[in-house]
């Protein structure tokens, strides 16, 4: 069966500081992977997707991404986190051959310390 | 572009009674339509597929019978949940994928509470 797992429910770093968001997945098939972030009552935006090419994708405000298969993981990196920053982000995988059906991770809450 | 839409944003209906939620692609077509449900502090969850002109598959667990999926044209898709109850109160997104795309695009998302 196909999952993603987020292990950090929360996190909480500093305003400037570096940010790391872990996501895993379990697929059957070569995954298209995204991440989006949440805003509270709203919708999603998306950050940024890989699906194929270089391992490295870079996104909207300043994210950035890697995708390694040899750890089926897609990390979300910045560099320098700002307070609109706070939001929960998702990590999500598609594929062709399950029809595009995105499976999600369970969120994780970022929260920026000022 | 690529600018999905939900109608309305938010409802409060009462217990027993039936909603409807629309979906539109504003600038492409749908070829195919997602329905997710999020519950308070959890991630989302597909409720069915639905391809234009054709039935929707629905997800193991969910009841055709009570989230009706209607997507009759390549712009709309309408999600009615009928004889709702407070454990349907959630938020309910759509998203769209254009024939040929492998992306999809999500509407902003419709809170029903049901009192």
């Amino acid at each position: 069966a196909q999952s993603v797992t987020q292990p950090d429910i929360h996190i909480t770093v500093s305003e400037g500081a570096s940010l790391e968001l872990r996501c895993n997945y379990s697929y059957g098939a070569t995954p298209y992977l995204f991440w989006y972030v949440q805003s509270p009552g709203q919708g999603l935006q998306l950050l940024l997707k890989y699906f194929s090419g270089d391992t490295l994708v870079q996104g909207i405000k300043g994210f950035e991404a890697e995708f390694k298969r040899s750890q089926s993981s897609f990390n979300l990196r910045k560099p320098s986190v700002h307070w609109s920053d706070a939001a929960e982000y998702f990590c999500a995988v598609g594929a062709k051959e399950y029809g595009n059906k995105l499976v999600f991770g369970a969120g994780t809450i970022l929260r920026v310390k000022s | 572009g690529a600018v999905v839409s939900q109608h309305p944003s938010r409802v409060i209906c009462k217990s027993g009674t039936s909603v409807k939620i629309e979906c539109r692609s504003l600038d492409f077509q749908a070829t195919t339509m997602f329905w997710y449900r999020q519950f308070p502090k959890q991630s989302l969850m597909l409720m069915a597929t639905s391809n234009e002109g054709s039935k929707a598959t629905y997800e193991q667990g969910v009841e055709k019978d009570k989230f009706l999926i209607n997507h009759a044209s390549l712009t709309l898709s309408t999600l009615t949940v009928t004889s709702a109850h407070p454990e349907d109160s959630s938020f309910y997104i759509c998203s769209a994928r254009e024939g040929g795309v492998d992306e999809q695009y999500f509407g902003p998302g419709t809170r029903l509470t049901v009192t």
